[in-house]
C-alpha cells in the first residue's frame, strides 16, 4: 500500500448508529488531519495531530471523536450524527517540517450519508 | 485570521489558456499552495510558492505577489481532463493548518 488510504469509501448510517472512519498513511509523515467537505463549501479542517498529539480541534461537535494511536493511523469515531453531517470526510498527512513539507497528501475520502 | 477568495467557476475551450486568481489575507505568510480536485476524488498537490514570481511546471504555472496578497494559477493548452476544481490554500502561522479557498471549478469545453 502506498500514500494515504481511507476505509470505508462509502458509509450510510442512521442518527443513532456508532461508526468509525479509518485512515492510514504509508509516507512516514508526522502530522495527520481530518477535513470535512460539504457540497459547495470550502474544505473545513476538523482536527490536527502532530506526533500523535492533538494540536487542533476546530470547534468540532463532540459527536465527532478522533483517535490517533500512532503516527500512521487516524480514526474518526462517529455517534448520534445529524443529517447535516453528511459530507465527504478527507484524511491527509504531511511531513510538517516547514516549506514544501507543509504539503498535505490526501486520502480518497469517505462519503458519509446520515439518514 | 485567514481569508481566501477565488472565483467560483470558469469555463474555457480545449487548447486555450485559463488564469485562476486567488487573493488572501493571512497573519504570517508561510507560502501558498494550489491543489487540483476532480469530482469525487481527493485533492492533489499542484504547486507551492513562497517567493514572489512565476514558477512553471509543464502546462501549469503559479504566480505569487506577497505584497499584493495575490496568486494565480495558469493552465495552458487546456485538455478535457483539466476539468476539475482548483483550490488555493495558505498555511497558518504554525504551518500545518491549511486554510482553503472555496475552490474554482473549471469546465473545459471541446
Amino acid at each position: 500500500e502506498t500514500g494515504v488510504t481511507q476505509t470505508p469509501r462509502h458509509l450510510v448510517m442512521g442518527m443513532t448508529n456508532k461508526k468509525s472512519l479509518k485512515c492510514e498513511q504509508h509516507l512516514g509523515h508526522n502530522a495527520m488531519y481530518w477535513y470535512k467537505q460539504s457540497a459547495k463549501k470550502p474544505l473545513e479542517l476538523m482536527f490536527v495531530y502532530n506526533f500523535k498529539e492533538q494540536t487542533e480541534n476546530n470547534s468540532v461537535p463532540s459527536r465527532f471523536s478522533p483517535e490517533c494511536p500512532n503516527s500512521s493511523h487516524l480514526f474518526l469515531h462517529l455517534h448520534t450524527l445529524q443529517p447535516e453531517d453528511s459530507a465527504l470526510y478527507l484524511c491527509a498527512s504531511s511531513q510538517d517540517e516547514g516549506g514544501t513539507a507543509y504539503e498535505q497528501y490526501f486520502g480518497p475520502g469517505t462519503r458519509l450519508t446520515v439518514t | 485570521g485567514q481569508n481566501i477568495d477565488q472565483p467560483t467557476e470558469m469555463t474555457a475551450t480545449e487548447g486555450a489558456i485559463v488564469q485562476i486568481n486567488c487573493t488572501y489575507q493571512t497573519s504570517g505568510f508561510n507560502g501558498l499552495f494550489w491543489y487540483q480536485q476532480h469530482a469525487g476524488e481527493a485533492p492533489t498537490f499542484l504547486s507551492y510558492n513562497v517567493l514572489d514570481g512565476l514558477e512553471e511546471k509543464g502546462r501549469f504555472s503559479s504566480f505569487l505577489s506577497r505584497s499584493k496578497g495575490y496568486s494565480y494559477l495558469l493552465l495552458k493548452e487546456l485538455q478535457m481532463k483539466d476539468s476539475a476544481s482548483y483550490l488555493c490554500a495558505v498555511p497558518g502561522a504554525a504551518g500545518n493548518k491549511l486554510t482553503f479557498g472555496g475552490g474554482t471549478r473549471v469546465l473545459v469545453k471541446p
